[in-house]
């Protein structure tokens, strides 16, 4: 089973400039979850999309920042324009749905080290 | 709110000598905790968890976590460091309600031979 994948594992881009993120998670599972950690902090929820539904996105920093998931199978988080503070890792993780089962653990991908200069 | 410290950024073990890695959470309802492994250039690799059942909970590469309600602590254990063990270790606590995780700020294993 292919696990979580994320394209790219790195980017260095300029400030100003656009730069998208992808996350394929596990098939079949429809939770799909953004993660950042920038250096030496703790790993910051961004957001949560159950199939294609944004389910939470209270983690999102502001409106520089657009996740998409397209009929509910990859996802895509563009930062547009992208600032300094924007650089960090950027996880994506994904679980399966099921009300109550808590004890499911999320999958996580390699994630991309976006820099921003 | 939920969430989850790491009191220390690094911890020194030489191998063969237990470790241990602290971590303390903070939840309004059921704590359901996680740790969590980052290797080198790799992504989070689960260890174990704890729903509920035994206070002890044994996990992934030899790992152990002891859930302690009283001192809403979650520490991850090891009797013997390998060196092979050394990587980012971080501490999570899933959201009942809104079905996210909190993470600590991770906590670098040094392990020497």
């Amino acid at each position: 089973e292919a696990g979580v994948t994320q394209f790219p594992s790195h980017s260095v881009i300029e400030k100003g400039q656009t730069v998208t993120l992808r996350c394929d998670p596990i098939s079949g599972h429809d939770n799909l979850y953004w993660y950042r950690r920038v250096m030496g902090k703790e790993i910051k929820f961004l957001l949560h999309f159950v199939k294609e539904s944004k389910q939470d996105e209270s983690g999102m920093p502001n409106n520089r920042f657009l996740a998409e998931r397209t009929g509910g199978t990859y996802s895509t988080l563009k930062v547009q324009p992208a600032e300094l503070e924007d650089s960090g890792v950027y996880f994506c993780a994904s679980s399966h749905h099921r009300r109550g089962l808590m004890n499911t653990e999320a999958f996580f991908g390699q994630g991309t080290r976006l820099t921003v200069v | 709110a939920q969430s989850v410290a790491q009191p220390e950024d690094q911890v020194n073990v030489a191998e063969g000598n237990p470790l241990t890695v602290k971590c303390t959470y903070s939840v309004s309802g059921n704590p359901y905790l996680f740790w969590y492994v980052q290797y080198p250039n790799r992504g989070l690799q689960f260890l174990l968890k704890y729903i509920t059942g035994d206070n002890l909970v044994k996990g992934s590469y030899g790992f152990e976590a002891e859930f302690n309600k009283s001192q809403t602590s979650f520490h991850l254990k090891k009797p013997s460091a390998l060196v092979s063990d050394s990587a980012l270790y971080f501490c999570a606590v899933r959201d009942e309600d809104f079905n996210k995780f909190y993470f600590g700020s991770g906590t670098k294993l040094n392990v020497k031979p």
